[in-house]
């Protein structure tokens, strides 16, 4: 079974501080996404990356910035906390299968308030 | 812009009814996904179309893809209450089959 976990379940940090999220695949796959999830605004996919050191900015980058170092690990970094980031944070990742696809399979999500 | 939407995006209906899920997008696209998100937990892949025509069952959940009428339903038979909650769909974007746009997802609720 894939499996995709993240650092923290829960989060609390103070306005300016520098927030790392971790996200963890098992699975190889070449594929890591951050997406935040705010009620009545769905899913919206802050970073994504292809590959080792390769990432591409998604709908609503600002504010955040990622890293990639290893191919089973996509970081997220809010450099300077601010309350409208307190929000759910959930880590994807996916490669091709016949099968399935790009198929992405979901951590657990990290929620993270800033106060 | 690819543009995925749902309805209804809130839906309550009592156990043992029928009810449907549609998700259109508005770009050409192959292949569609359906997840399905219990209260503050992550998203759980149920179902994956790769073709028009596909059709995909699984209990009590039943998805489609039409990819000419850029359609797709999730219909729900005999609806208990363990199927209460959030279901999105997700069209790969036509920026790279890797990304997905999700649609708004709908809330379902099941009443006894």
């Amino acid at each position: 079974d894939v499996k995709v976990t993240q650092s923290s379940r829960y989060l609390v940090k103070r306005t300016g501080e520098k927030v790392f999220l971790e996200c963890v695949q098992d699975m190889d796959h070449e594929n890591m996404f951050w997406y935040r999830q705010d009620p009545g605004l769905g899913l919206r996919l802050i970073y994504f990356s292809y590959d080792v050191k390769m990432k591409e900015k998604g709908d609503i980058p600002e504010g955040y910035s990622v890293s990639r170092e290893k191919k089973e690990r996509f970081s997220l970094i809010l450099e300077s906390a601010s309350t409208n980031q307190t929000s759910m944070y959930l880590c994807a990742s996916s490669s091709f299968s016949g099968k399935s696809w790009y198929e992405q399979y979901f951590g657990p999500g990290t929620r993270l308030t800033v106060t | 812009e690819l543009k995925v939407e749902q309805n209804p995006l809130f839906l309550s209906m009592q156990e043992g009814k029928n009810y449907t899920i549609y998700c259109n997008y508005s770009t050409t696209s192959d292949r569609l996904y359906w997840y399905r998100q219990d209260p503050g937990k992550s998203l759980e892949s149920l179902f994956v179309l790769l073709s028009n025509g596909a059709v995909k069952q699984e209990g009590r959940l039943m998805a489609s893809l039409d990819t000419k009428a850029r359609l797709s339903t999730l219909h729900i038979t005999a609806a208990v209450h363990d199927l209460s909650a959030t279901y999105f769909c997700a069209v790969d974007s036509p920026e790279g089959a890797q990304k997905l746009v999700f649609g708004q997802g709908t809330r379902l609720t099941i009443n006894p």
